[in-house]
């Protein structure tokens, strides 16, 4: 089946640096992959569509300065959070796949900013 | 604009027994996809069961089962001999099609816990 890794699983960063979480499909290409972000305790909330080799489509109210989004080849798309915040800390899941098949997610990522 | 609600926070039942989470769903669109995911306390996200809106029979994935109602926009997954293993979050998504791109529009999830 599709098997989509995120790496790392976890990460401490201090506050004002940036950091890379990147989102792999191991066994397909994926020229969409989804960025979401959720809070404990709480749903999924959908971040951005990583489209390969154009821009991302932000939803509205992510900002898109702060969360950059390439997705430089059919197999892999990285989010960086910028200049990252104490309120930036949270769970960050990639998925990708076919469509209407459904998606597969990754093991997400859990961001600490100290 | 889709919305999906999952009304009942948390859950709990007894091991082998059954139980049903609720979801309803409110879209005008006629054609969209439906399912379910687990999230343990890994917090890896897994497929449970999906259905198509134009296919009148309820899936079914060994234990797992869908009760779709597409007139009533409901769409309950009942989970039969429960294990201790289904202990999870479990969210209902919607999917629905935005420029082409296929997106999941999810619930806010019911806590399941199954006791022993």
């Amino acid at each position: 089946g599709a098997v989509v890794s995120q790496h790392p699983s976890r990460v401490i960063c201090k506050s004002g640096t940036s950091v890379k979480i990147e989102c792999r499909s191991l066994d397909f290409q994926a020229t969409t992959m989804f960025w979401y972000r959720q809070f404990p305790k709480q749903s999924l909330m959908l971040m951005a569509t990583s489209n390969e080799g154009s821009k991302a489509t932000y939803e509205q109210g992510v900002e898109k300065d702060k969360f950059l989004i390439n997705h430089a080849s059919l197999t892999l798309s990285t989010l960086t959070v910028t200049s990252a915040h104490p309120e930036d800390s949270s769970f960050y899941i990639c998925s990708a796949g076919t469509g209407r098949s459904g998606y597969t997610f990754g093991s997400g990522t859990r961001l600490t900013v100290v | 604009a889709q919305t999906v609600t999952q009304s009942q926070p948390e859950m709990s039942v007894q091991e082998a027994e059954t139980v049903t989470l609720s979801c309803t769903y409110d879209t005008s669109e006629n054609n969209y996809y439906l399912f379910w995911y687990k999230q343990p306390p890994s917090r890896q996200m897994i497929l449970v069961i999906r259905q198509e809106a134009y296919k009148q029979q309820n899936a079914t994935e060994n234990r797992f089962s869908v009760n779709f109602q597409k007139a009533a926009k409901s769409f309950s997954l009942k989970i039969s001999d429960s294990q201790l293993g289904d202990t999870a979050m479990y969210f209902c998504a919607f999917m629905k099609i935005t420029s082409g791109t296929y997106k999941y529009i999810f619930g806010t999830g019911t806590r399941l816990k199954v006791l022993a």
